[in-house]
């Protein structure tokens, strides 16, 4: 089974400054997929990033990037330069790799509220 | 390109009544995944339809049922409704063409309401 824990409920962050979102997983599995979702208040879950298990490269999309350590089994979202519109709950998930044949189900951990103040 | 797009956004319901909510994916995606998410239980896989057959399914009572048509277009039914069942219901869809990278991209959800 998969598991995805994220322990900050809540993070403030000022404006323009750069902010880790935690995120550390547990599974059996060799081959899997980490993403990272954010989800405003209207409800809608907007992909921001993606790593794979083989990827032996941080993975980068913009203004983020995902900070991986595979032998401590942590995914973390790294955000530089926070802007207002970054306020949202962000959420860490995995998935089997599709050649594993697991096909498309996603783990969700908790979230984590995020705030960018001025 | 469109993104995914469920209908309705919000609905009201009773106990006891039947729900059907629509999902229509990213043209060319073939999978297509359900989630539940409340505020006390988070974010639950619901079922994921690919080539319009039930590919997995999460821990959920039979009341919840969905089915995916040719277009790749779901829906998910759920039956005699309680309380518990008022949720925000996120469909997503997967396009499946690239091995190792399954990523899927959420519709705007229905908000259900059980009064």
């Amino acid at each position: 089974a998969q598991k995805i824990t994220q322990t900050q409920p809540g993070m403030f962050v000022q404006e323009k400054e750069a902010v880790t979102l935690d995120c550390t997983y547990d599974t059996s599995d060799q081959s899997y997929g980490l993403f990272w979702y954010k989800q405003p208040s209207s409800g809608e879950m907007i992909f921001l990033i993606y790593q794979g298990s083989y990827d032996e490269q941080n993975a980068t999309e913009g203004r983020y990037s995902l900070n991986f350590q595979k032998a401590r089994k942590s995914a973390n979202l790294v955000i530089s330069a926070s802007q207002l519109g970054d306020s949202a709950m962000y959420f860490c998930a995995m998935g089997a790799n599709i050649l594993t044949g697991g096909g498309n189900k996603l783990t969700f951990g908790t979230g984590t509220q995020l705030k960018v103040e001025l | 390109k469109a993104g995914v797009t469920q209908t309705p956004r919000y609905l009201i319901k009773t106990r006891g009544q039947q729900v059907t909510l629509s999902c229509s994916p990213i043209s060319g995606h073939r999978s297509v995944s359900w989630y539940q998410q409340t505020p006390g239980q988070g974010l639950q896989f619901l079922f994921e339809y690919f080539s319009e057959t039930q590919r997995n399914k999460g821990n959920f009572p039979g009341r919840f049922s969905g089915r995916q048509f040719s277009n790749s277009r779901s829906e998910m039914n759920v039956s005699t409704l309680e309380l518990g069942d008022s949720a925000l219901y996120l469909c997503a869809s997967t396009k499946l063409d690239r091995p190792s990278t399954d990523t899927q991209y959420f519709g705007p959800g229905t908000r259900l309401t059980v009064l």
